[in-house]
């Protein structure tokens, strides 16, 4: 079946240190969508990029939506203990998502 | 308002028993979905309702029985559970631009 590659599945970061996770497809999607999952809750959807190339902000949070159609990249500056989460990349088939792996995010204060 | 609200949150329950999960979403979307969680945190489709009509069986055991009785509402019965049922599952729904939303999640233990 469909199935998006993300990675890196888990990061240890300090405090204050800007985060870098990617997803890759062998699909070509005309949706990328980038969701956090907080301990016991579902994921939230983030940042949602429609077009090649698109390159979209939501706070300290940038997603790009890759040129190719088959990969994005979300980037976290200057992290702080709130960011800590699983963030998941999603990518839009017809009738649904097919989400990546997920990356665990932890941070040190 | 919680906009997509599933439950309950939690349950556990035996092994052979019969047990539903609730959804209802009140932002007017027509489309609905349940996903389930592994212990390993990723995320599969198990079914997709346009306006009350199955869109997508994802391969899914008949033991899972979706149930739609309007767009707002989107109910999963789950028949003679399994250990390997054990899991986190998800309504959502689906808005404009393909996005989708999700509940909170029910977790379901089977002992």
């Amino acid at each position: 079946g469909q199935q998006l590659n993300q990675s890196p599945q888990s990061m240890f970061i300090q405090e204050g240190e800007d985060v870098s996770m990617n997803c890759t497809s062998s699909s070509i999607f005309n949706t990328w969508l980038w969701y956090k999952q907080d301990p016991g809750e579902g994921p939230v959807l983030l940042i949602a990029l429609y077009k090649a190339g698109e390159l979209t902000s939501n706070g300290r949070l940038t997603a790009q939506f890759g040129i190719t159609r088959k990969d994005s990249f979300l980037n976290i500056s200057a992290s702080i203990p709130s960011d800590v989460g699983i963030y998941f990349c999603a990518g839009h088939f017809p009738q649904k998502l097919v989400f990546g792996q997920g990356t665990r995010l932890t941070i040190n204060p | 308002d919680t906009a997509v609200s599933q439950t309950p949150k939690y349950l556990v329950t035996q092994m052979g028993n019969d047990k539903s999960i609730k959804c209802e979403q009140n932002l007017g979307h027509d489309t609905m979905y349940w996903y389930k969680q592994d212990s390993k945190k990723f995320l599969k489709i198990m079914f997709s309702y346009n306006n009350k009509e199955l869109i997508i069986n994802e391969t899914v055991p008949n033991r899972f029985s979706p149930k739609s009785p309007d767009k707002a509402h989107l109910n999963l019965h789950i028949n003679s559970l399994e250990l390997g049922d054990s899991a986190v599952y998800f309504c959502a729904s689906g808005g404009s631009g393909n996005t989708i939303y999700f509940g909170e999640g029910s977790w379901l233990t089977v002992v």
